[in-house]
């Protein structure tokens, strides 16, 4: 089946500029995490989606990062006014929590670029 | 409490040797350990899983070994391949409001050399 898919692949922007980021999860996943990584570092946690509950947002380094989820489909996460330490490849992942112990699937990431 | 601390950071091995990745954690509410590998310009991919009721679990050349006392486990690759190029990623969850949280090493960079 379709896993979790990412857009863009890329994504060059100037400084300042505001980015949206699509994640399209497989269906049926009612968990949704995003995360950061830095050239050559490991997974940094941004924020993850639950159904309908509230999201956890513990892992935002700033208020210019926001993420939406609608229901258990696609999510956008935003960041405005780009900063070049925002340059990072930004990876989602979805999971079935009813699953082996919620095993989270991976997209291909989007590669943000900031000028 | 939340980091789970991954070494080496790179690993260059010979075709056919074993290659070994050790993480260790601090939070015993972790309960499930994933190894995840990671080609270049590629998603994290599931490489093998644990959970801290065995001491060890084998899939094909992977092994996990884990050690709940010393809060401790480690991937071992055997027969290891140019193929298995790639980055290693140990990640550590826990069950959270219904859902799991996961942190995640800094990941290895393993080369296997032909």
């Amino acid at each position: 089946g379709a896993g979790v898919s990412q857009s863009p692949s890329n994504k060059v922007t100037e400084k300042g500029k505001d980015v949206e980021l699509r994640c399209d999860p497989i269906s049926g996943h009612t968990a949704l995490y995003w995360y950061r990584q830095r050239l050559g570092q490991g997974l940094e946690f941004l924020i993850y989606f639950q159904g309908n509950s509230a999201p956890d947002k513990s892992g935002l380094p700033s208020d210019r990062f926001s993420a939406e989820r609608t229901g258990e489909s696609v999510s956008t996460l935003t960041i405005q006014r780009t900063q070049q330490e925002d340059s990072a490849v930004y990876l989602c992942a979805s999971s079935h929590t009813s699953g082996r112990a919620g095993t989270q699937y991976f997209g291909p990431g989007t590669r943000l670029t900031v000028l | 409490q939340q980091q789970v601390k991954q070494s080496p950071q790179s690993l260059i091995v010979q075709k056919g040797g074993i290659s070994i990745i050790n993480c260790a954690y601090e939070n015993t509410a972790f309960d499930y350990f994933p190894w995840y590998q990671q080609f270049p310009g590629k998603g994290p991919a599931l490489l093998i899983a644990i959970r801290p009721d065995v001491s060890e679990k084998k899939e094909g050349r992977f092994t996990i070994s884990f050690n709940k006392s010393a809060k401790q486990f480690s991937l071992h690759i055997m027969d290891s391949q140019p193929g298995d190029s790639a980055t290693y990623f140990c990640a550590a969850s826990m069950r959270s409001s219904g859902t799991y949280k996961y942190i995640f090493g800094t990941g290895t960079r393993l080369k296997v050399l032909a």
